[in-house]
């Protein structure tokens, strides 16, 4: 099955800094890769994904990049503020977004002022 | 936008009882439900697949006959928690596929259970 790691478990940044978060994946024939952003004991909440047949995908601040080749992706945060405080989780799943997802571990990050 | 409600958002119940998590949709059907758990500071773990009319799809390592799953209907999923145990305490959440052709999952707000 799939199997997705995740780096680094833990980050902080001062509020404005960038903030960068990797993951790999194991199953070449994975083609979906969203990102949730989990504050504590809530739901994850989607804040941006991208397909395997697109290499980068931006979103105001946020911006994610694939590289199928290497089987990475990444989750880049410009201009970080306090409320981008909360844990990360990246994600893999075949056949689109709406079949079962493979989570990578988490990353807690935190942005001090 | 697509709502999942789930329920109850907190329980505490004794060791050797059952406990009973419900997880709807609220404006769409829901033909597949993902149920995962998540223990703190942890990552969101798959434990079954439930597809409507049909039986659940356990991932490898969780017990079926623990963990028991019912989709009846097109808006509605249960997870019951049979003769729980404190190591059964942990933050289930369920997620839900709209339409089998759906490509975003929405997540329900998640269920706390804690077994004393």
């Amino acid at each position: 099955g799939e199997n997705v790691e995740q780096h680094p478990s833990t980050l902080s940044v001062q509020e404005g800094d960038s903030a960068v978060i990797k993951c790999t994946y194991s199953d070449s024939a994975s083609n979906y890769f969203p990102w949730y952003k989990q504050e504590l004991g809530k739901r994850p909440q989607l804040i941006i994904d991208i397909r395997s047949n697109v290499g980068e995908k931006k979103d105001q601040r946020i911006a994610v990049t694939l590289n199928k080749t290497a089987k990475h992706f990444s989750l880049h945060i410009t201009e970080t503020q306090p409320e981008d405080s909360a844990v990360y989780f990246c994600a893999a799943s075949q056949g689109g977004g709406g079949n079962k997802l493979t989570f990578g571990t988490g990353t807690q990050l935190k942005v001090e002022l | 936008g697509a709502v999942v409600s789930q329920h109850p958002s907190r329980v505490i119940c004794k060791s050797g009882t059952s406990v009973k998590i419900e997880c709807r949709s609220l404006d769409f059907q829901a033909t597949t439900m993902f149920w995962y758990r998540q223990f703190p500071k942890q990552s969101l773990m798959l434990m079954a697949t439930s597809n409507e009319g049909s039986k659940a799809t356990y991932e490898q390592g969780v017990e079926k006959d623990k963990f028991l799953i019912n989709h009846a209907s097109l808006t509605l999923s249960t997870l019951t928690v049979t003769s729980a145990h404190p190591e059964d305490s942990s933050f289930y959440i369920c997620s839900a596929k709209q339409g089998a052709g759906a490509n975003v999952l929405t997540f329900g707000a998640g269920s706390r259970l804690t077994v004393l």
